[in-house]
């Protein structure tokens, strides 16, 4: 059990430009999360995976957010177009089904 | 819609002596979870303890310890014996029961500990 992993760590990019995240969930954990913490608050739920299906999206997931589990290992989440407003802690957490949601370290975005 | 209120931004105790953090929630469920994280600085968060709304017994996990009030809606952490090791920001969180998943997180209180 290696843990969740997540990267980039930091990720500088200017207004504009895409980026990607990678999370590696723990490895037989079928579910997978997403949230976002910006500072001074608690992580908000922005999307869940199931295997390799995508069950629900929160409403702070914009058009300019998309992200996918390709054969329920790994997933990627990709904002396009990124704004001042992105930049915050991006954290993905897996469980195996209802347990306990072990969180990664975060990838920081910080948009210029 | 569930929210999770943590009334105390920052909290300090010293070491060895015993500190109790606040957490309220809104929810017209029966059934559901309740959490505290412990997020030390630039450290992924971890799971400090759990309790199902169905149990009236508190949880309890060696230094820690919850206050479950269910009427109340109040769900407070105390930790006992407090050590360096403790300070990090602590967040309360809630789940629905059944196949629901998501975590409802309050905005957390960074407890400090002083030697």
């Amino acid at each position: 059990d290696t843990g969740v992993s997540q990267n980039p760590r930091h990720k500088i990019t200017k207004r504009g430009q895409n980026v990607t995240f990678r999370c590696d969930p723990i490895s037989e954990h079928n579910r997978l999360y997403w949230y976002r913490q910006t500072l001074g608050q608690g992580p908000e739920f922005l999307t869940y995976f199931q295997n390799e299906a995508q069950l629900e999206k929160s409403r702070l997931l914009s058009d300019r957010f998309s992200a996918e589990r390709p054969k329920g290992s790994f997933s990627t989440l990709e904002i396009q177009r990124t704004e001042q407003g992105d930049s915050a802690m991006y954290l993905c957490a897996s469980s195996r089904g209802l347990n306990e949601q072990y969180f990664g370290p975060g990838t920081r975005l910080t948009v210029t | 819609a569930q929210t999770v209120t943590q009334s105390q931004p920052e909290m300090s105790v010293q070491e060895a002596e015993t500190v109790t953090l606040s957490c309220t929630y809104d929810t017209s469920e029966s059934d559901y979870y309740l959490f505290w994280y412990k997020q030390p600085p630039s450290r992924q968060m971890i799971l400090v303890i759990r309790q199902e709304a169905y149990k009236q017994q508190n949880a309890t996990e060696n230094r820690f310890s919850v206050n479950f009030q269910k009427a109340a809606k109040s769900f407070s952490l105390k930790i006992s014996d407090s050590q360096l090791g403790d300070a990090a920001m602590y967040f309360c969180a809630y789940r629905r029961g059944g196949s629901n998943y998501k975590l409802t997180f309050g905005k957390g209180t960074l407890l400090t500990v002083n030697p």
